[in-house]
């Protein structure tokens, strides 16, 4: 197993341009989400997904979009970047949808900086 | 609304001491709580979790935690640090039964360890 996969590993934006990261999981987790990683803010949920064609807003969803078509992929979209989307992005996936036992996989992280 | 607040951004202790990253919960329904472990440039991987059964709970790399109700905390503690140990730790809260896998992290700790 790969186990949870991001890329690209690091980009450079303009204020205005759009981009896609890229998420991937090959554990059949039906659970993905999305977090940003800020200096002394620890990570902040942006969106998550319980399940294909199902997602919903986390703490700060705006300025970013999602979709789950498949279990596997759960790309995550700026459609007109800012300096305040600078940020490290982290992908989480976990078997189960409950606050339960299950442990969250972490992507190894996607380096944003927008100019 | 759950919380999660981690006392002390920074924490430096001798290759050897004990280390201690505390750790106050705030949660309106039982809680689940996880500590998970950050090297530099990776992702993060999870310690320990606790989940209602035992309340001193034992995770890898020799580290421990207690879920102390009565004071709404969840220590993290390891009796000899090691180089190796050097890195960021994230405690974080699960809100409640029906509100899916989300996380709520702290701030982080940057643990050093001085040889």
């Amino acid at each position: 197993n790969a186990g949870v996969t991001q890329t690209p590993k690091f980009q450079v934006l303009k204020t205005g341009q759009s981009m896609t990261l890229q998420c991937a999981q090959d554990m059949n987790h039906e659970y993905m989400s999305w977090y940003r990683q800020d200096p002394g803010m620890g990570l902040r949920l942006i969106h998550y997904s319980v399940g294909a064609g199902i997602t919903d807003q986390g703490e700060v969803p705006n300025g970013y979009n999602v979709s789950r078509s498949t279990t596997e992929d759960f790309p995550l979209r700026l459609l007109s970047a800012a300096p305040s989307q600078t940020s490290v992005y982290f992908c989480a996936s976990s078997y189960s949808t409950r606050p339960s036992t299950d442990t969250q996989y972490f992507g190894p992280g996607t380096r944003l900086t927008v100019l | 609304a759950q919380s999660v607040t981690q006392l002390g951004s920074h924490v430096s202790v001798s290759e050897g001491a004990l280390v201690l990253l505390r750790c106050n919960y705030s949660s309106s329904v039982p809680p689940y709580l996880f500590w998970y472990v950050q090297y530099p440039n990776q992702g993060l991987q999870l310690l320990l979790k606790y989940t209602s059964a035992a309340t001193l709970v034992k995770g890898i790399n020799g580290f421990e935690a207690e879920f102390k109700k009565s004071e709404t905390s969840f220590h993290l503690t390891k009796p000899s640090a090691h180089m190796s140990d050097a890195a960021e730790y994230f405690c974080a809260v699960t809100p409640g039964f029906n509100q899916g896998g989300k996380l709520i992290f702290g701030q982080g700790t940057e643990l050093s360890v001085k040889p």
